[in-house]
């Protein structure tokens, strides 16, 4: 039972250009949602959070949307550059909980 | 800056030996954590710890997995009889609920062979 869901495994696009990396969630209960960025060999390092009572973050180049009724939220990177390259995952929480439920991952390219 | 870290960063194993797998936790958080990521796939779950016990646990933690923190400090995952499909990167996190935000190790990477 995947509760959290990133349907792109992989993503290119050109630097200086915007990444788009969405999240679908199926957990109703979920009131927290975080992306992180991982290197290979390296831990998941948090970017960017979102509790459900906003609909959008910003934080530099990087946004995030929440979309509860749809259940979905996206990261906005602009303008994307070639340090972004790396595998982001979307995780959710509920409040109270104390786990994290992670997506599969969405491998970006940015290409120079 | 605040770090999680983790020893060792690569252990290889006989099947059905044990295993332990060590974090240092940064130093005011409360709540504690492993996760999985087997090659090619997703981040699992593993367990939470607060306030000295298991706060929930994944079903893939099950007899042969065990934590302690020993010395208020340490923070470890003990696999007693290592199975082959328990090859994976191991990664403690730390979690404050003054940011919210899961500070994660750099993973301990083990081969079960």
């Amino acid at each position: 039972d995947q509760q959290v869901k990133q349907n792109s495994p992989s993503l290119s696009v050109q630097e200086g250009r915007i990444s788009i990396l969405n999240c679908d969630y199926t957990n109703s209960m979920f009131d927290y949602f975080l992306w992180y960025k991982k290197y290979p060999a390296e831990g998941p390092t948090f970017l960017i959070s979102i509790s459900s009572i906003k609909d959008k973050n910003e934080d530099g180049r990087f946004t995030v949307f929440l979309n509860k009724s749809a259940k979905h939220l996206s990261l906005h990177i602009v303008p994307s550059q070639p340090g972004d390259s790396a595998v982001y995952f979307c995780a959710a929480s509920t409040s109270g909980t104390y786990k994290y439920i992670f997506g599969t991952g969405t491998r970006l390219k940015v290409l120079a | 800056e605040p770090e999680v870290t983790q020893t060792p960063s690569h252990q290889v194993t006989q099947m059905g030996q044990e295993v332990i797998l060590r974090c240092v936790p940064i130093s005011n958080h409360l709540y504690f954590y492993w996760y999985r990521q087997i090659l090619g796939q997703k981040v699992e779950f593993l367990v939470s710890f607060y306030n000295n016990e298991i706060s929930e646990k994944s079903e893939i933690f099950d007899d042969q997995f065990s934590v302690e923190r020993p010395d208020g400090s340490n923070f470890t995952l003990k696999i007693r009889s290592t199975k082959l499909e328990d090859s994976a990167m191991y990664f403690c996190a730390s979690w404050t609920d003054e940011t919210g935000e899961l500070f994660f190790g750099e993973g301990s990477r083990l081969t079960v062979l």
